[in-house]
């Protein structure tokens, strides 16, 4: 059971380029979600799924896409990166009935310049 | 939509003492609230949690309290050792929608020996 994992761990993009972080959870968790952490922010919902095929904008959507094919993956791609987008990117997963624990990735750093 | 503030954004303490960190929160319809420790380059991890039907919880030196009329919960850590020194964050979560949480601003606790 490896429970939520993520790639890359590190990442390094030209402003204007794209990428997709990939993010995998093998506890059969219906709901997923997509957070960004900066200094002195805290944790910012990007994006968050329900199940496989519904997903929904958090508190800071713009400038990335997400879809749901599978329970297991939640990948977050950017489309064309900007500076403003340097953070570290944690996915997170939680059952649809309680307890309703997150249970959170390692984390990608992710740096545009 | 939902909006969580978290005081105070630091805390230093000495060991044995007693520290409290505050959240309020904006949506009343919100009933899960958690708290996550994260230490320095890792992944934020569950402490605790309390649902809204409940007015504190305690689990051995951690112990939550939440006061659903005024919308505050806090996080009170007795005795406290320098392995509790970390980022601590608070979480709302409103409905079935626990991948949704919203996150307050942290805490950066430092207990001094």
């Amino acid at each position: 059971n490896a429970g939520v994992t993520q790639t890359p761990k590190f990442q390094v993009l030209k402003t204007g380029q794209s990428m997709t972080l990939q993010c995998a959870q093998d506890m059969n968790h219906e709901y997923m979600s997509w957070y960004r952490q900066d200094p002195g922010m805290g944790l910012r919902l990007i994006h968050y799924s329900v199940g496989a095929g519904i997903t929904d904008q958090g508190e800071v959507p713009n400038g990335y896409n997400v879809s749901r094919s599978t329970t297991e993956d939640f990948p977050l791609r950017l489309l064309s990166a900007a500076p403003s987008q340097t953070s570290v990117y944690f996915c997170a997963s939680s059952p649809s009935q309680g307890p309703y624990e997150q249970y959170f990735g390692p984390g990608t750093r992710l740096t545009v310049t | 939509g939902e909006n969580v503030e978290q005081h105070p954004s630091t805390l230093s303490v000495q060991e044995g003492d007693s520290a409290v960190i505050k959240c309020t929160y904006s949506d009343s319809a919100s009933n899960y609230f958690p708290w996550y420790k994260q230490e320095l380059g890792k992944r934020p991890q569950l402490i605790i949690d309390i649902r809204s039907n409940v007015g504190e919880k305690k689990d051995q030196r951690i112990a939550v309290t939440l006061n659903k009329t005024a919308k505050h919960f806090s996080l009170h850590i007795t005795e406290t050792q320098p392995e509790d020194s970390a980022v601590y964050f608070c979480a709302a979560s409103s409905g079935n929608q626990g991948g949704k949480l919203i996150f307050g601003q942290g805490t950066e606790l430092s207990v001094k020996p």
